[in-house]
């Protein structure tokens, strides 16, 4: 299987901070890498694919970048709609599975 | 626009099926794209279940590949899950989900909760 980890779990940030979220996987997974926010009680909703492409509607504040093994998701200036948990995943092979991160909750400083 | 709906049993006894149904409207089930489930058991993570092709193809995750069946009705635009021999691990939220080849998941249902208890 393919193993993500995400970095930190947990990050207080306050309205207008630059948010960097990490994820990295076990091997290399080119550039299949998805990036999702989940509110509570709410399904997730698809932020970035390809690792670096914006989803349509998907405000341009969340920008991906990355390759390989190692990714990040940046909001470059973060709004109060933006608190939420934070998941990665891969979707390289589909024998290996399209394993997901373990999520990053960015809550209020 | 589409939508995504789960339906079935919110309770299932340890090692019965838990069996779910994922109906789909707003557009055909036939077109090009995957159709998924993924589970997030509480206060955890995703986790990836499986996929199916609109033309049937099916794609599961290693560690519940013997226990997974995901199975496609074109004529009801639904789609299924099985999984079988359930036990307390299997509880939490089900999702049905679209995927595009190349794609995130772009389209989710709303959940389903389901609890393995007796």
């Amino acid at each position: 299987d393919i193993q993500m980890t995400q970095s930190p779990s947990t990050l207080s940030a306050s309205v207008g901070d630059r948010v960097t979220i990490t994820c990295r996987a076990s091997q290399s997974i080119s550039s299949w890498l998805a990036w999702y926010q989940q509110k509570p009680g709410k399904a997730p909703k698809l932020l970035i694919y390809k690792a670096s492409i914006l989803e349509s509607g998907v405000p341009s504040r969340f920008s991906g970048s990355g390759s390989g093994t190692e990714f990040t998701l940046t909001i470059s200036s973060l709004q109060p709609d933006d608190f939420a948990t934070y998941h990665c995943q891969q979707y390289n092979s589909y024998s290996e599975g399209f394993t997901f991160g373990p999520g990053t909750k960015v809550d209020i400083k | 626009q589409l939508q995504l709906q789960e339906s079935g049993p919110g309770l299932v006894r340890p090692s019965e099926t838990l069996s779910l149904t994922c109906t789909v409207s707003g557009g055909s089930i036939s077109n090009t794209y995957f159709w998924g489930w993924i589970r997030q058991p509480p206060g955890k993570g995703l986790e990836w279940i499986g996929s199916i092709s609109y033309s049937g193809n099916t794609y599961y995750y290693p560690s519940l590949k013997s226990r997974v069946t995901i199975t496609v009705d074109t004529s009801k635009n639904q789609f299924s899950l099985k999984l079988r021999s359930v036990t307390a691990a299997d509880t939490g939220i089900y999702y049905c989900a679209r995927r595009q080849a190349g794609h995130g998941v772009d389209v989710w249902g709303q959940g389903t909760t389901v609890s393995v208890s007796s």
